[in-house]
C-alpha cells in the first residue's frame, strides 16, 4: 500500500504569511494527488486535485505542485478563514484502493 | 444545491450491526461514483469503500472487508453502508463522498456532514 507522509504535522503562522505543506508518497503516484481542508466539526473540502488543479470556487491563494513522490500545498497569504487541518490523498489506485490520506497538517494562529 | 446527507449513526455494542444511509440531492446521483470515508475521534481520514455509478463495481479497505457492504439505490438517490461485526476500532464519523473523475485525475468533490458511529458496551 502507498503511504503518505505530511510535514509538518503542526504549523503556527500569522495572517499574511506564506505557508507550505509537504506530502511525500512512499512510491510514485504520478499526479494523482488531492488536497483537502477540514475545519473542526466539519466535513473535508476539496481544494486541489491532480496535484495542481484548483477546484472551482477555491481562492487563488491556494496552489499545489509536484509529481511522482513529492508534493506541496502553498497558501500565498494566509487568511483568518484558512486556519484548519489540511490533508493530502493519493488516488493513484482509484478506484480499487486503498485511497490513502496523509496524517494531516494543523495550521494554527501564531 | 448539491448535497449529501448521512443518517443512521448511533451507539452499538461490539459485534452488532448498523446501516448508514446517504441521501443525495441537487445532482444526477446515478451518474456518479460514490465512496465512504471515516474519521476516528481526533484522528485522520480513512477511505472505507467505493461503488461505481451502476453499483456493479465495489471495493473495500482491508480493515472492513468481509464485514461492511456498500450499496446504492439510484431510483432513491441513496447510498448505503451495512456494517456488521462492529468493533471498537470502527468508532468514527462516517462521511459519504462523491467521486469526481476528470481527464487529469479523480478526487472527492462533495462530502456529507457525517454521521457518528460509536461501538461500545
Amino acid at each position: 500500500d502507498i503511504q503518505l507522509t505530511q510535514s509538518p504535522s503542526f504549523l503556527s503562522a500569522s495572517v499574511g504569511d506564506r505557508v507550505t505543506i509537504t506530502c511525500r508518497a512512499s512510491q510514485g503516484i504520478s499526479s494523482y494527488l488531492a488536497w483537502y481542508q477540514q475545519k473542526p466539526g466539519k466535513a473535508p473540502k476539496l481544494l486541489i486535485y491532480a496535484a495542481s488543479t484548483l477546484q472551482s470556487g477555491v481562492p487563488s491563494r491556494f496552489s499545489g505542485s509536484g509529481s511522482g513522490t513529492e508534493f506541496t500545498l502553498t497558501i500565498s497569504s494566509l487568511q483568518p478563514e484558512d486556519f484548519a487541518t489540511y490533508y493530502c490523498q493519493q488516488l493513484n489506485s482509484y478506484p480499487r484502493g486503498p485511497l490513502t490520506f496523509g496524517g494531516g497538517t494543523k495550521v494554527e494562529i501564531k | 444545491e448539491v448535497q449529501l446527507v448521512e443518517s443512521g449513526g448511533g451507539l452499538v455494542q461490539p459485534g452488532g450491526s448498523l446501516r448508514l444511509s446517504c441521501a443525495a440531492s441537487g445532482f444526477t446521483f446515478s451518474s456518479y461514483e460514490m465512496n465512504w470515508v471515516r474519521q476516528a475521534p481526533g484522528k485522520g481520514l480513512e477511505w472505507v469503500s467505493y461503488i461505481s455509478s451502476s453499483g456493479s463495481t465495489i471495493y473495500y479497505a482491508d480493515s472492513v472487508k468481509g464485514r461492511f457492504t456498500i450499496s446504492r439505490d439510484n431510483a432513491k438517490n441513496s447510498l448505503y453502508l451495512q456494517m456488521n461485526s462492529l468493533r471498537a476500532e470502527d468508532t468514527a464519523v462516517y462521511y459519504c463522498a462523491r467521486g469526481f473523475v476528470t481527464m487529469t485525475g479523480p478526487a472527492f468533490d462533495i462530502w456529507g456532514q457525517g454521521t457518528m458511529v460509536t461501538v461500545s458496551s
